[in-house]
């Protein structure tokens, strides 16, 4: 079983609608999370970063993480077609800063 | 802003021939981590190194070698090369210090390496 696990979809919406992604995790001495958005063929592009439990919000996008449940989403707000990509959460217990990713959803946002 | 720079951004290489991979990771930034990312997987983690000394160390065959320099550069060594070492080559940095978290990486273009 791997460490984090993540819906690969593809989930596609229309513009406009709001999408939510989730991953899950395993370990709780996780104590940092991430999402990086990744456009095909490029480097990921951290997109929020969140310490332990809470949400945090920057524009059309907020973060949550459920520590007690192990559960970690991220909420995008009037999507875009530009928002289409893989979105990949990542965790790390802070040691090293050594990412473990979860396999990445691929959302496609249709105009 | 600067980013993460890496060297090629593509190389084709024979089997069991070697290839070096660079990365210049973002001014003032003294931590580099490596990643694989095969097609279609997610992003799996090398190595990482500190101020010039190796700080973990991940799922990297022993063929594969990697350091950092005195000016904070990286390069990873790959050897014997085989066919499922076709992947994209991740470079990421992150600051030790400072307001930002260390686990704030920022990720480079990628190399992507074709071995035939």
């Amino acid at each position: 079983q791997k460490e984090v696990e993540q819906d690969p979809g593809p989930l596609s919406v229309p513009e406009g609608a709001i999408v939510s992604l989730n991953c899950t995790y395993s370990n709780s001495a996780f104590q940092y999370f991430m999402w990086y958005r990744q456009y095909s063929r490029k480097g990921p592009e951290l997109l929020m970063y969140t310490y332990s439990s809470g949400n945090k919000e920057d524009g059309r996008f907020t973060a949550q993480v459920d520590k007690s449940s192990k559960y970690i989403s991220l909420f995008i707000r009037d999507s875009q077609p530009s928002d289409s990509a893989t979105y990949l959460c990542a965790v790390t217990s802070g040691n090293t800063g050594k990412l473990i990713f979860g396999q990445g959803t691929t959302l496609q946002v249709k105009p | 802003a600067a980013g993460v720079i890496q060297s090629p951004r593509h190389l084709i290489k024979e089997k069991r021939e070697t290839a070096t991979l660079k990365c210049y990771p973002i001014p003032r930034h003294d931590t580099v981590y490596w990643y694989q990312q095969g097609p279609g997987q997610d992003p799996q983690f090398l190595i990482s190194f500190y101020e010039k000394m190796q700080s973990d160390k991940g799922s990297i065959p022993d063929r594969f070698s990697a350091q950092q320099f005195s000016d904070y550069h990286s390069e990873l060594n790959m050897s014997s090369l085989e066919l499922g070492d076709s992947a994209l080559y991740f470079c990421a940095s992150s600051p030790r210090q400072g307001a930002e978290s260390q686990e704030t990486q920022y990720f480079g273009p990628g190399t992507r390496l074709l071995v035939l």
